[in-house]
């Protein structure tokens, strides 16, 4: 069974200053990995997938994750917060071709501190 | 780019009353669409998995006569609570696949629907 593991429940960094969040799954194949992000009452947003090749994908709003197999993670990464990044962010796992159910982690909530 | 409405965004209602809620995909066509469920401060819990033209495949442990699920068309599915009770109440998030990306496990989600059980 896939699993994905958000260890950080809440994480606050001040504005401007690098943003790391981590992500540990669990699939018995190479997986499709993504990373969402959702604002209060809002759905998810998708903010960057990996599914082959270079390993260090590049997303929407400055966000950049890098899939490494050895470790089973996919960390999110940004080198300088802004406040409107405040919100939560998922990490989810899902299969290849045929197999498009997402597994979802749960989720790490980013505050911002000016 | 993919776009799903998801309606009504707030909704509430009297205990023992059903609510239909509706997935539509605006600018492409849905083959699968997903049903989620979110309690506070939590993840997504998939609730059932929705297919254009057949019937709805539930994740183990939710109710099928509770959460009926219809996917009449390719760009539309609805989740209907039955006879809801306040236990029910949370928010839903529905997420679709575009037909024509099939196999690139692409999902676009709707905004959420909050449920309000009194």
């Amino acid at each position: 069974a896939q699993s994905v593991t958000q260890p950080d429940i809440h994480i606050t960094v001040s504005e401007g200053a690098s943003l790391e969040l981590r992500c540990n799954y669990s699939y018995g194949a190479t997986p499709y990995l993504f990373w969402y992000v959702q604002s209060p009452g809002q759905g998810l947003q998708l903010l960057l997938k990996y599914f082959s090749g270079d390993t260090l994908v590049q997303g929407i709003k400055g966000f950049e994750a890098e899939f490494k197999r050895s470790q089973s993670s996919f960390n999110l990464r940004k080198p300088s917060v802004h406040w409107s990044d405040a919100a939560e962010y998922f990490c989810a796992v899902g299969g290849r071709i045929g197999n498009e159910k997402l597994t979802f982690g749960t989720g790490t909530r980013l505050t911002i501190i000016p | 780019g993919a776009v799903v409405s998801q309606h009504p965004s707030r909704v509430i209602c009297k205990s023992g009353t059903s609510v239909k809620i509706e997935c539509r995909s605006l600018d492409f066509q849905a083959t699968t669409m997903f049903w989620y469920r979110q309690f506070p401060k939590q993840s997504l819990m998939l609730m059932a998995t929705s297919n254009e033209g057949s019937k709805a495949t539930y994740e183990q442990g939710v109710e099928k006569d509770k959460f009926l699920i219809n996917h009449a068309s390719l760009t539309l599915s609805t989740l209907t609570v039955t006879s809801a009770h306040p236990e029910d109440s949370s928010f839903y998030i529905c997420s679709a696949q575009d037909r024509a990306s099939s196999g690139a496990n692409v999902l676009t989600f709707g905004a959420g629907s909050r449920l309000t059980v009194l």
